[in-house]
């Protein structure tokens, strides 16, 4: 079975400042991939960036970049030029083909200070 | 396009009520999902549908049975809601591509 953990239930940054979720986790397959969500308090489920394990280059999206280590099974989600709009539940998520479903850590609430 | 949508948004039962809860999608996405969230747990799947017609367990499926009416419409239902399914649920789709899901604002429901 995945499991996905996220260590730090909260995280805070200075606007402007740049800011790291962790996430790691575990599994027997090769083929996967791996997902960071963002839940603002509107609730809404929004996808920040996306990495196929197959691929070795780390994703961008903007200001939002992974740094993707596959052999230590870590997954963690860098937020450079931190806006107020920031401030959100982080969710990490995991798929397999096999198991046709996406697997969620517990949550990074990251609060975004003046 | 609206993407997900989910009704309602808000629901009270009582214990022993049912309800239930519709989702529908205009992506035409083949596969869909019902999570459920709760504090400091993060979303849960309680059922999945890979293609109309078919249905399977999540993660937490008791107390629930779901129905994918056709490739659109996939509702969940509660039979007889007790408090521990309070919770916030959220239906999801994904299409040819499967690893990138498309989720609905979500329904908060109380049951007291």
């Amino acid at each position: 079975a995945q499991t996905v953990t996220q260590s730090q239930p909260e995280m805070s940054v200075q606007e402007a400042e740049t800011v790291t979720l962790s996430c790691t986790y575990d599994t027997s397959e090769s083929d996967y991939y791996l997902f960071w969500y963002k839940q603002p308090p509107s609730r809404q489920m929004i996808l920040v960036i996306r990495q196929e394990a197959y691929k070795q280059q780390n994703a961008t999206e903007n200001r939002f970049s992974v740094n993707f280590q596959k052999a230590a099974k870590s997954f963690s989600l860098k937020i450079s030029d931190s806006q107020l709009g920031d401030a959100a539940m982080y969710f990490c998520a995991f798929y397999t083909g096999t198991a046709s479903k996406l697997t969620f850590g517990t949550g990074t609430r990251l609060q975004v200070t003046l | 396009n609206a993407g997900v949508t989910q009704t309602p948004k808000f629901q009270v039962l009582k214990t022993g009520q049912s309800m239930t809860l519709q989702c529908a999608q205009d992506m035409n996405h083949n596969s869909m999902y019902w999570y459920r969230q709760d504090p400091g747990m993060g979303l849960r799947l309680i059922y999945y549908s890979a293609s109309e017609g078919t249905t399977d367990k999540g993660e937490v499926p008791n107390g629930y049975n779901v129905s994918r009416l056709n490739k659109r419409e996939f509702s969940l239902r509660l039979e007889s809601a007790a408090p521990s399914q309070t919770s916030v649920y959220f239906c999801a789709s994904s299409g040819l591509m499967d690893n990138e899901q498309f989720f609905g604002p979500g329904t908060r429901l109380t049951v007291l």
